[in-house]
């Protein structure tokens, strides 16, 4: 089974564009998670979809914002970038089984000059 | 709310000997899920090891173990017989069994070096 595919791997944006990031979850799982990381902030939660519904969202301005589609690929969007916005963005899915366990993609590194 | 503390940012070990990486929670909850996960310079989160709170048994993975102490809610990695292929950050992480979504919160992370 392939794993969690995030596209792209770098972006270089300036201040005030916007963005859009993708993430494949792998085959079958319905739940895609959002986290920025920075050396500052650590990992925080952006946000969850499942089968096509935010199921939870984190303490981020509505400038981020998320998407999943029916074969449960994910976009988040980023719109007005700020400095602060850069950061290392992972996904990870979960098939939602007792195990509860959450696959990582290798992230996508956005750097906003 | 919850909160996960890693207070090591940095710990070194010999190849082939063991180490122990800390980590405690707070929570008022009484079942849960903790993890760890380990992200070398690849940048890709790969789980270590996982926990069930309700289970009193500590889990182990292969060289890897941890010592879960519900009570003190403390959740420590034990690597045994390091490997140079181990040196990454190591972060731990928590997740409510009744959340109804799959948001982990991580702690700050311990970064892992491994000497020749």
């Amino acid at each position: 089974k392939a794993g969690v595919t995030q596209t792209p791997r770098y972006l270089i944006k300036t201040r005030g564009q916007q963005v859009t990031l993708s993430c494949s979850p792998i085959s079958g799982h319905r739940s895609v998670s959002w986290y920025q990381q920075t050396p500052g902030q650590g990992l925080q939660f952006l946000f969850e979809y499942f089968s096509e519904t935010q199921r939870n969202k984190g303490n981020f301005p509505g400038r981020f914002s998320g998407r999943q589609f029916s074969n449960s690929r994910s976009e988040m969007n980023v719109s007005t970038l700020e400095l602060g916005d850069s950061a290392l963005y992972l996904c990870a899915s979960s098939s939602g089984d007792s195990k509860n366990i959450q696959y990582f993609g290798a992230g996508t590194r956005l750097s906003v000059l | 709310a919850q909160t996960v503390t890693q207070s090591q940012p940095e710990m070194s070990v010999q190849e082939a000997e063991t180490v122990t990486l800390s980590c405690t929670y707070d929570t008022s909850e009484s079942d849960y899920y903790l993890f760890w996960y380990k992200q070398p310079p690849s940048r890709q989160m790969i789980l270590v090891i996982r926990q069930e709170a309700y289970k009193q048994q500590n889990a182990t993975e292969n060289r890897f173990s941890v010592n879960f102490q519900k009570a003190a809610k403390s959740f420590s990695l034990k690597i045994s017989d390091s490997q140079l292929g181990d040196a990454a950050m190591y972060f731990c992480a928590y997740r409510g069994r009744m959340d109804s979504s799959y948001k982990l919160i991580f702690g700050s992370g311990t970064r892992l070096l491994v000497r020749p």
